[in-house]
């Protein structure tokens, strides 16, 4: 059975600095490996998808990366804003393939200072 | 293009009561997947729909069930409700998943059940 595991489960840093969130998960077979980001009350926005063929993925002032050997993924997050505020979840899509069917970790709360 | 609906957004309900929560996916996805969130467990992938078909269930006791509709349109239902039940219920929709081919999962807002 997949595990995912998120590390901090809550961090809070001041404005501008660099920050990376960590994910891991049990069962390297996986598909693909992806970062939502969460809003207090609302649904989840998706932010990076990594495909298992790939090593990393970038969005602007995000990076994520992935190891399927040490069943890991990081989330960078360059010169963090007050707007980055939110929970970051990763999900490891082990459907198969053919359906949909994610295993999420719990979540990194994201507190972002002015 | 709208997104993804649900309703209704907030349900309170009692102990043994059952109840019907309905999504209605982006115009165009055929795709819909559901998900419990708690504050314990975090989010847990309950079903997903496609074309009318369940092709996949996540571990949840026989009392969470779900159908879709020839328009793509979705309900889950919970019967004899307890009080863990109480949670946040995401659907998601897509156009489709297919054998090499990945499609991006939309979120709706999610409805919100409380159980006294």
């Amino acid at each position: 059975k997949q595990e995912v595991t998120q590390i901090p489960a809550a961090l809070s840093v001041p404005e501008g600095e660099n920050l990376v969130l960590n994910c891991s998960f049990t069962d390297s077979a996986i598909y693909n490996l992806q970062w939502f980001r969460q809003d207090p009350g609302k649904g989840l926005t998706s932010l990076l998808l990594i495909q298992s063929s790939q090593r990393e993925q970038t969005s602007g002032r995000l990076n994520a990366s992935l190891d399927k050997s040490s069943g890991r993924s990081t989330l960078y997050i360059a010169a963090s804003q007050p707007g980055d505020s939110a929970t970051y979840l990763c999900a490891a899509d082990d459907s198969g393939g053919s359906n949909y069917k994610l295993t999420f970790g719990k979540g990194t709360l994201l507190t972002v200072n002015p | 293009k709208a997104g993804v609906t649900q309703t209704p957004r907030y349900l309170i309900k009692t102990r043994g009561q059952q109840v019907t929560l309905s999504c209605s996916p982006i115009s165009g996805h055929r795709s819909v997947s559901w998900y419990q969130q708690t504050p314990g467990q975090g989010l847990q992938f309950l079903f997903e729909y496609f074309s009318e078909t369940q092709r996949n269930k996540g571990n949840f006791p026989g009392r969470f069930s779900g159908r879709q509709f020839s328009n793509s349109r979705s309900e889950m239902n919970v019967s004899t409700l307890e009080l863990g039940d109480s949670a946040l219920y995401l659907c998601a929709s897509s156009l489709a998943r297919l054998a090499g081919i990945y499609n991006e999962q939309f979120f709706g807002p999610g409805t919100r059940l409380t159980v006294l």
